[in-house]
């Protein structure tokens, strides 16, 4: 079982562009969670997908979307990007939306300049 | 969510239990409290989760004070590989997945 993986690994953007971030759950679970971690905090919960809709958000900009596919992969979209979108990205999969046991991603640098 | 607190980093020697505390004054009655890590360079990992009653599993060991104000995660023989950040974290049982990660304690393990 390969676990959640994430792509790319980093990633360097200018202010004012636009970034896409891929995951791929752990195999069995259905449900996806996106995490936004700046450098020396904890985690900051974005949004969790679940049968291709959006379920719950955190607060988060609309800049900040996502998409989940019928494979139950995910993507996460962020436009215009500012310098404080600089931090890891993280994805978490479960199986159900509320699973005890959160499986995550090793994440996705982004680095915006 | 409620909030929680914790040290911000402390120290252990390898082989020897490590006490992390967890303060949650403002629990209220339908927050489990699950506490996750995360390794240098990965990403977070669930570790263990309880309501009421200590919990025990093959990572660690979950003290829940009676009054579930606080509680304690318990790593019975800290080895090197332990040194992490460690997170408590309340979620309500109709939360969702959702979780409300706090700064974590840093965790030293010295040889």
């Amino acid at each position: 079982d390969a676990g959640v993986t994430q792509s790319p690994t980093h990633l360097i953007k200018t202010r004012g562009q636009q970034v896409t971030l891929r995951c791929s759950p752990k195999s069995g679970h259905d449900t996806v969670s996106w995490y936004q971690q700046a450098l020396g905090q904890g985690p900051q919960f974005i949004f969790q997908y679940y049968e291709e809709e959006e379920r719950q958000r955190g607060n988060f900009p609309d800049r900040f979307s996502g998409h989940q596919f019928p494979n139950y992969s995910s993507e996460l979209n962020v436009n215009a990007l500012l310098l404080g979108d600089s931090a890891l990205y993280l994805c978490a999969s479960t199986p159900g939306q509320s699973s005890y046991e959160q499986y995550f991603g090793p994440g996705t640098r982004l680095t915006v300049t | 969510d409620a909030k929680t607190t914790q040290p911000n980093s402390m120290e252990s020697n390898e082989e020897e239990p490590v006490h992390l505390p967890c303060n949650h004054s403002t629990i209220s009655g339908t927050d489990y409290i699950h506490w996750y890590r995360q390794l240098p360079s990965q990403g977070p990992e669930y570790v263990i989760h309880g309501l009421t009653s200590n919990v025990n599993n093959r990572m660690a060991s979950l003290a829940i004070a009676e009054d579930r104000k606080s509680s304690t995660l318990i790593l019975h023989r800290a080895t090197l590989r332990d040194a992490a950040v460690y997170y408590c974290i309340l979620r309500d049982w109709d939360a969702g997945n959702m979780l409300t990660f706090g700064g974590g304690t840093r965790l030293m393990v010295k040889p």
